[in-house]
């Protein structure tokens, strides 16, 4: 079935460097990528979505990635702060379908 | 505007008591979501509201859970005889529905303890 996955469960970065988080996705329907970040204590936090016309999108410090055709999105954080720390969740959807999340990834950033 | 509020932030209940969370949505969000969060792991979907269709059931765990949304606006997620696996922080998310995949958005969770 359609799933939504990550290829590195922790990721640490030393503060300053650029950051890259990564997941794959099986569903060739999504059109619809969103990435979330989860600071210990609160609910996930919408970063940046991108949809499927597309293949880059920027925002502040952050730029996510869709590649169509390996099915894979990706997450990058440019100088890496120590506020960055938490957990990153992609999740993806299409057509009035639900989102379907990642299980995670934990960007520990090291002063 | 407001995001989605979600009471109590914390709740420590005893083996076998019942317990209901409440989600607030944000104004005018037609879709409502609940998540369960074990302790450093991913989301669990449970439940979903969409306007005034049937919910979307499929991932409640077991009978002994429920949730209801009045009026299409607060929703109250009801977990009877609570285990102690019950214990996890409970998510609650909406989003416009406006009929393409929406953004969803979360609020700061319950986190439940079951003793």
């Amino acid at each position: 079935g359609e799933s939504v996955g990550l290829h590195l469960p922790t990721l640490s970065v030393q503060e300053g460097d650029n950051s890259i988080i990564n997941c794959a996705y099986s569903n060739s329907a999504s059109d619809y990528f969103i990435w979330y970040k989860q600071e210990s204590g609160k609910g996930p936090q919408f970063i940046i979505d991108i949809r499927s016309n597309m293949d880059k999108r920027q925002g502040q410090r952050v730029t996510v990635l869709l590649n169509k055709t390996v099915k894979h999105l990706s997450l990058q954080i440019a100088a890496t702060q120590p506020g960055d720390s938490a957990v990153y969740f992609c999740a993806e959807g299409h057509a009035g379908n639900m989102l379907t999340f990642g299980g995670g990834t934990r960007l520990m950033v090291k002063p | 505007g407001a995001g989605v509020s979600q009471s109590p932030s914390n709740k420590v209940t005893e083996k076998g008591k019942d317990v209901e969370l409440r989600c607030d949505p944000i104004s005018g969000h037609t879709a409502l979501y609940w998540y369960r969060q074990s302790l450093g792991q991913g989301l669990e979907f449970l439940i979903y509201f969409q306007g005034n269709s049937a919910p979307d059931k499929s991932g409640l765990p077991s009978d002994r859970f429920s949730a209801e949304r009045t009026g299409g606006s607060v929703s109250t997620l009801t977990i009877q005889r609570t285990q102690q696996e019950d214990s996890a922080v409970y998510l609650c998310a909406s989003s416009l529905d406006s009929g393409v995949a929406d953004t969803q958005y979360f609020g700061p969770g319950t986190r439940l303890t079951v003793l």
